[in-house]
């Protein structure tokens, strides 16, 4: 059963503590995102892999880092540096960054910071 | 720079009734277009795409759109809306010259149909 899992679902976090989101695919896509959706604002790009060991920032990177060690995992941290951190969290895949390639997410965790 | 608009936060239709669910664009060269759908606190599924070709674009559960590009306008269209339809609805845009990687999307249309 191919797809994009992220874990946890739903994810609590105290202030000042950073806090790592999973995302693994099985699709064998060269490419991954994340992004964060916000109520009323849509979906805003935080970071995007094109291959293995190369990332690049989105529109939202400060207070987010991301790692891309192996071509199935593209886990993101939110660090004590994000100044407002609660949002829904998107993982999402694609065969490449190539324009014309649609992509596919995960079904999303949760983070609430207090 | 590109952007997207979908000028309507909600769109109201009654089962059984076509729809429409609006979307424009902006980019400095030539566009690949996407509308995907979200249900309640689940990921994006994705719909439909335009790449080339032909502007009247077919997708799944139904679903098409129109490429309209004098109107940069990308809107997506069901002649028989269903219940089940009802979900938010994302388009989304990617310069095909510049932004590699990048897609741009609205901030989402939620489509309510009632029986």
């Amino acid at each position: 059963d191919g797809g994009i899992t992220q874990s946890p679902k739903y994810l609590f976090r105290k202030e000042g503590q950073n806090v790592t989101l999973s995302c693994e695919q099985n699709l064998n896509h060269d490419a991954m995102y994340w992004y964060r959706q916000d109520p009323g604002q849509g979906l805003r790009l935080i970071y995007y892999s094109q291959i293995v060991n190369d990332f690049q920032k989105g529109d939202i990177a400060e207070g987010y880092s991301v790692s891309r060690e192996k071509k199935e995992s593209f886990p993101l941290t939110v660090t004590s540096a994000q100044k407002n951190p609660t949002a829904f969290y998107l993982c999402a895949s694609s065969i490449s960054t190539s324009s014309s390639y649609e992509q596919y997410f995960g079904p999303g965790t949760r983070l609430t910071v207090t | 720079a590109q952007s997207v608009a979908q000028p309507e936060d909600q769109v109201n239709v009654a089962e059984g009734n076509p729809l429409t669910v609006k979307c424009t664009y902006s980019v400095s060269g030539n566009p690949y277009l996407f509308w995907y759908v979200q249900y309640p606190n689940r990921g994006l599924q994705f719909l439909l795409k335009y790449i080339t070709g032909d502007n009247l674009v077919k997708g799944s559960y139904g679903f098409e759109a129109e490429f309209n590009k004098s109107q940069t306008s990308f809107h997506l269209k069901k002649p028989s809306a269903l219940v089940s339809d009802s979900a938010l609805y994302f388009c989304a845009v990617r310069d095909r010259e510049t932004n590699a990687g990048k897609s741009t999307f609205g901030d989402g249309t939620t489509l309510t149909v009632k029986p």
